[in-house]
C-alpha cells in the first residue's frame, strides 16, 4: 500500500524568505504525485503535478517541486514567498494498486509567513 | 466556468440522526469524489462516481453511502451518525476518472455532530 510523510507539519518563515516543503512516500508501484494548497476556510487547489517526463515540475504561484525516484521524495520549494503564501500543502500520491486507484494524502504542513 | 459548488457548508446534527451532503460538479464533469477531513486522521478517501456508478470506494463503513445523478451532481448520505463523524467533507469533480486525473475540490461541508 501506498503512504505519504510530510516531514514537518508545521514551517515558519519570513516573507521573501526561500522555502521548502518535504514530501516522501512509499509505494512498490509506478506512482503519480501531486501538491495541493488549501486556504483557510476553503477547499484543495492543485498546486502542480508529476505524471512522467522531467523531474523538476513547475506550477503556479512560482511554486516547483522535483521527483526524485531514488530517495522516493517528490519536496515542493519557492524562491521567494509572499504573506499571501501562508495556507496548508498537501502531498498526494496515486497509483493503481490491487486492481483499483489509490489516492493517499499526506496529514499536511502548515505554511505560516511572516512579516 | 463555476467552481464545484457543496450545500449546505455548515450543518450540526446530532448523535444518531442522518445527514445528506450535496454536490455539483464543475459544469461538464463526470466524476465526483468525496474526502472526510479531520485534524486527527487528516484527508481520507470516501468514494468515486462516474457518470452514475461508483468505481472506487474507501475504507468507510457502510453508514456512509452516495450517489450520483444523470447530471452528474452527487449527494453523500451518513446514517446513525457519532461523534467522530465531525469534520470537513470535501467534494471533488474531474472530466476523466483514473490516477493521473486533476481533481477540483469545492469548499467543503463542516458538519458537528453533538
Amino acid at each position: 500500500a501506498q503512504s505519504v510523510t510530510q516531514l514537518d507539519s508545521q514551517v515558519p518563515v519570513f516573507e521573501e524568505a526561500p522555502v521548502e516543503l518535504r514530501c516522501n512516500y512509499s509505494s512498490s508501484v509506478s506512482v503519480y504525485l501531486f501538491w495541493y494548497v488549501q486556504y483557510p476556510n476553503q477547499g484543495l487547489q492543485l498546486l502542480l503535478k508529476y505524471l512522467s517526463g522531467s523531474t523538476l515540475v513547475k506550477g503556479i504561484n512560482g511554486f516547483e517541486a522535483e521527483f526524485n525516484k531514488s530517495q522516493t521524495s517528490f519536496h515542493l520549494r519557492k524562491p521567494s514567498v509572499h504573506i499571501s503564501d501562508t495556507a496548508e500543502y498537501f502531498c498526494a500520491v496515486s497509483a493503481y494498486q490491487g486492481g483499483s486507484e489509490k489516492l493517499v494524502f499526506g496529514k499536511g504542513t502548515k505554511l505560516t509567513v511572516n512579516p | 466556468k463555476a467552481g464545484v459548488t457543496q450545500t449546505p457548508r455548515y450543518l450540526i446534527k446530532t448523535r444518531g440522526q442522518q445527514v445528506t451532503l450535496s454536490c455539483s460538479p464543475i459544469s461538464g464533469h463526470r466524476s465526483v469524489s468525496w474526502y472526510q477531513q479531520t485534524p486527527g486522521q487528516g484527508l481520507q478517501f470516501l468514494f468515486e462516481y462516474f457518470s452514475e456508478t461508483q468505481r472506487n470506494k474507501g475504507n468507510f463503513p457502510g453508514r456512509f453511502s452516495g450517489r450520483q445523478f444523470s447530471n452528474s451532481r452527487s449527494e453523500m448520505n451518513v446514517s446513525t451518525l457519532e461523534l467522530g463523524d465531525s469534520a470537513l467533507y470535501l467534494c471533488a469533480s474531474s472530466s476523466l476518472a483514473g490516477v493521473e486525473k486533476t481533481q477540483y475540490f469545492g469548499p467543503g461541508t463542516r458538519l458537528l455532530v453533538l
